[in-house]
């Protein structure tokens, strides 16, 4: 049974360009969330998303960021014009259900590099 | 504002002897507490939990303590192991909230 899958796994992009990272839950999990930690920081949430449904962007910044999770395929969250600021590592977690007490499992990460 | 605070960036502990790790938070809201341990390169893996209606949960080696009066955590690693040396996160979930709240982690090294 695999785990949280997210790639790539490292990811560098220039100023100003578009990166997209992939998140593929757990079998089963069809609750997908998405965290990103600064360097010597915790790990911060961004979004919560089910299949179609953006439920809590609350952590998310309002300009150049955006996530989905289509019926088919993997949830992508979107950065468009990076800047060196986005530069972190982004997690992504998943869990069967959002009233499950049961903890979140979390992917390998994404670590995101603005030259 | 941090709502969920690791006071101690860093943790030495000799090999055999116990480890306490402390977490602090500002949101009575908060029911519901885990434990995270993180490798690098790696995400994040579940180690224990608690609800806020227990004051203590056991798994083996680990325990974790729950004061809800003073708002404090603490997760005791009895005995250390040198494959214990990560950095753990203390999160906190608020009572019909989605998503954790994430403490910036205390670095445990094991010593042997």
């Amino acid at each position: 049974n695999a785990g949280v899958m997210q790639n790539p796994r490292h990811l560098v992009r220039r100023r100003g360009q578009e990166a997209r990272l992939r998140c593929s839950p757990m079998k089963g999990h069809s609750h997908v969330y998405w965290y990103r930690q600064l360097p010597e920081e915790g790990l911060k949430f961004m979004v919560y998303l089910q299949k179609e449904n953006i439920i809590d962007e609350s952590g998310m910044p309002k300009e150049r960021f955006s996530a989905e999770f289509p019926k088919e395929g993997p949830s992508i969250l979107r950065i468009q014009q990076v800047v060196r600021g986005d530069s972190a590592a982004y997690f992504c977690a998943s869990s069967p259900d959002s009233h499950s007490y049961n903890e979140q499992f979390f992917g390998p990460g994404t670590r995101l590099t603005v030259l | 504002d941090q709502q969920v605070k690791q006071n101690s960036p860093s943790l030495s502990v000799q090999e055999g002897r116990i480890s306490i790790l402390n977490c602090d938070y500002t949101n009575s809201m908060f029911d519901y507490f885990l434990w995270y341990k993180k490798y690098p390169a790696e995400g994040p893996t579940f180690l224990i939990s608690i609800s806020s209606i227990k004051d203590k949960n056991e798994d083996g080696r680990f325990t974790v303590f729950l004061n809800k009066s003073a708002k404090h955590l603490s997760l005791h690693i009895v005995p250390s192991q040198p494959g214990d040396s990560a950095v753990y996160f203390c999160a906190a979930k608020r009572s019909g909230g989605q998503n954790f709240v994430f403490g910036p982690g205390t670095r445990l090294s094991v010593l042997p």
